[in-house]
């Protein structure tokens, strides 16, 4: 069964700092892999997704996550983070052909310092 | 308006009743799902409407819950005789075709007193 690990519950940096966030998937073969945003009250945005190709995936609000095959990985990253990057990550999976029954991971939430 | 839209955004109701959830999805859009996330179990795929095809109810986690979609458009899920546990925000999401990235609405917050 596909599975997602998001190591990481809570992750707290400083505005400006940069960020990554973790996520390994299990699937058998190459997944669709997407990361998802959630702001308190709203659902789910999109941040970027990979189907194949190029590894290194860019995605709104200058975030970019990178495919790592050989470690089942999916980790998103931001050179610098603003205090409206504050939210909730979902890395997921998705079958890579008919229906994307999403499966997530339990979410990171990420607190801004000023 | 352009995205997917659900309503109610907050439903309270007693054990027991039923209740009936909502959700339009973007025009054009074939595909529409429901997830389920809750404290306890995070977000899970509920269920699949594709076109005309029979749903993929895979997800659903008893025979309480039921859904529909009418006219290959809006869909409803319906819960009965909730328990407390049915407590959770319901997102329904929608995409242009099956492997295309899904857009998700903001939720009906469910509460079970």
């Amino acid at each position: 069964a596909q599975s997602v690990t998001q190591p990481d519950i809570h992750i707290t940096v400083s505005e400006g700092a940069s960020l990554e966030l973790r996520c390994n998937y299990s699937y058998g073969a190459t997944p669709y892999l997407f990361w998802y945003v959630q702001s308190p009250g709203q659902g789910l945005q999109l941040l970027l997704k990979y189907f194949s190709g190029d590894t290194l995936v860019q995605g709104i609000k200058g975030f970019e996550a990178e495919f790592k095959r050989s470690q089942s990985s999916f980790n998103l990253r931001k050179p610098s983070v603003h205090w409206s990057d504050a939210a909730e990550y979902f890395c997921a999976v998705g079958e890579i052909q008919g229906a994307q029954k999403l499966v997530f991971g339990q979410g990171t939430r990420l607190t801004i310092n000023p | 308006g352009a995205g997917v839209s659900q309503s109610p955004s907050n439903k309270v109701t007693e054990k027991g009743k039923d209740v009936e959830l909502r959700c339009d999805p973007i025009s054009g859009h074939t595909a529409l799902y429901w997830y389920r996330q809750s404290l306890g179990q995070g977000l899970e795929f509920l269920i699949y409407f594709q076109g005309n095809s029979a749903p993929d109810k895979s997800g659903l986690p008893s025979d309480r819950f039921s859904a529909e979609r009418t006219g290959g458009s809006v869909s409803t899920l319906t819960i009965q005789r909730t328990q407390q546990e049915d407590s959770a925000v319901y997102l329904c999401a929608s995409s242009l075709e099956p492997n295309q990235p899904q857009h998700f609405g903001d939720g009906t917050r469910l509460s079970i007193l």
